[in-house]
């Protein structure tokens, strides 16, 4: 079962508007939340990321938001602009004794921001 | 300063035939992971080291193998590629929240 999904395979925002990115998660054990851009042929870039003690963070243009008791996220990216057109991947954190950490992806949402 | 550095970038293989990919890390990071990347499927874990002299199945660790070397290098080991193989593999490293991303290595499985 996908612990982390994104509903949205795609989505199309004209250049200067809001894209809002969406991904919903099941297991309340997550203590941290990311998001992650990805271009293609590159690795994944690391976002922004979202203690589940909070319910929102900022950084320039890029804003998540948490609701825990829907478990829900959203990114915010204002205004976009074309080179944000790549895949966004939301991520949950579970820590594990030991100190080490495992990343769950959702599959991934293609935003694409045209002119 | 590297970051997370992965060779090869692209590989070709016939059904059966063996390959390590290598990945390399210059942050002194405890922890590191292979992933694949599917269509569709986002990433999955294959394998992972939580510190230097350990290492752990993740997700979908069936036909690989894993070693790792010293803290910085962490390598992956297909001992008889299938063709459900085919997939684009991402090493990472673990910092404070964040993990850090190599560029990927594209396999190809004919």
């Amino acid at each position: 079962d996908q612990q982390v999904k994104q509903n949205s395979p795609s989505l199309s925002v004209q250049e200067g508007r809001i894209s809002i990115l969406n991904c919903d998660y099941t297991n309340s054990m997550f203590d941290y939340f990311l998001w992650y851009k990805k271009y293609p042929a590159e690795g994944p870039t690391f976002l922004i990321s979202i203690s589940s003690i909070k319910d929102k963070n900022e950084d320039g243009r890029f804003t998540v938001f948490l609701n825990k008791s829907a478990k829900h996220l959203s990114l915010h990216i204002v205004p976009s602009q074309p080179g944000d057109s790549a895949v966004y991947f939301c991520a949950a954190r579970a820590v594990f004794s030991g100190g080490y950490n495992k990343l769950i992806f959702g599959a991934g949402t293609r935003l694409a921001v045209h002119p | 300063n590297a970051g997370v550095t992965q060779t090869p970038k692209f590989q070709v293989l016939k059904t059966g035939q063996s390959m390590t990919l290598q990945c390399a890390q210059d942050m002194n990071h405890n922890s590191m992971y292979w992933y694949r990347q599917d269509p569709g499927m986002g990433l999955r874990l294959i394998y992972y080291s939580a510190s230097e002299g350990t290492t752990d199945k993740g997700e979908v660790p069936n036909g690989y193998n894993v070693s790792r070397l010293n803290k910085r290098e962490f390598s992956l080991r297909l001992e008889s590629a299938a063709p459900s193989q085919t997939s684009v593999y991402f090493c990472a490293s673990s910092g404070q929240i964040e993990q850090y991303f190599g560029p990927g290595t594209r396999l190809t499985v004919t």
